[in-house]
């Protein structure tokens, strides 16, 4: 295991819900990212935290509303998705934003918007 | 094109063999590094090679930088079923420390 466990590993929602997704990461970093995978896409970077601070938004629509309420956990809350937003949810931590930090990814949340 | 773009997109081969993936990108960088991701998973870092090294081994994975050409390769040596994943390469650049990441290479090891 990478230190970093997210939940639920699975997310069935309608477009009038609203959920959050969590992540956790037990290996003492200050940086937490929330990233994005859609099949035959790159990863797209959607939010940074350092030290509990969001230091990037990468013009991420605002029906995704992230949270950090302390270094070790990162929220990922979501109201009015639409279907396109179905995807792999992917939080990933590192040492700092210092650079030539190997980054730590959790297993992911699959998430379908119905 | 992308930032950190794989080549091939898909590659088969049989146990045994060894696998090459190219990693193409366009900015100077900091480091690229190079992640697996299992079916579904999340990415696993393999190995970080900075900007001023041509080569670095680690175990079967031999990864080297051609900063001048702006390309990396990843070769798995003595490929087993158990190394069937997507690879991905990741640019951090200069100008940065967020990492880039390109759409992957689909490695199949056949038994």
């Amino acid at each position: 295991e990478t230190g970093v466990t997210q939940t639920p590993r699975h997310l069935v929602m309608g477009m009038t819900n609203k959920k959050s997704l969590k992540c956790e990461q037990h290996l003492g970093h200050n940086a937490m990212y929330w990233y994005k995978q859609s099949a035959k896409k790159p990863l797209e970077l959607m939010f940074v935290y350092s030290l509990e601070e969001r230091v990037e938004n990468n013009s991420v629509p605002s029906r995704f509303s992230p949270e950090c309420p302390n270094s070790s956990h990162l929220f990922l809350h979501l109201h009015t998705l639409q279907p396109e937003d179905s995807a792999l949810y992917l939080c990933a931590s590192s040492q700092d934003l210092r650079g030539y930090n190997e980054q730590f990814f959790g297993p992911g949340t699959r998430l379908t918007v119905l | 094109s992308q930032q950190g773009e794989e080549d091939p997109q898909a590659l088969s081969i049989q146990e045994g063999e060894n696998a090459t993936m190219n990693c193409s990108y366009k900015t100077s960088i900091n480091n690229l590094q190079w992640y697996r991701q299992n079916s579904g998973r999340g990415l696993v870092h393999l190995i970080l090679i900075r900007s001023n090294e041509r080569e670095k081994h680690s175990g079967r994975l031999r990864v080297t930088l051609d900063t001048s050409k702006k390309s990396s390769s990843l070769l798995i040596t003595a490929s087993r079923a158990a190394d069937t994943a997507s690879y991905f390469c990741a640019t951090e650049e200069t100008s940065g420390s967020r990492l880039t990441f390109g759409e992957g290479t689909q490695l199949t090891v056949n038994p």
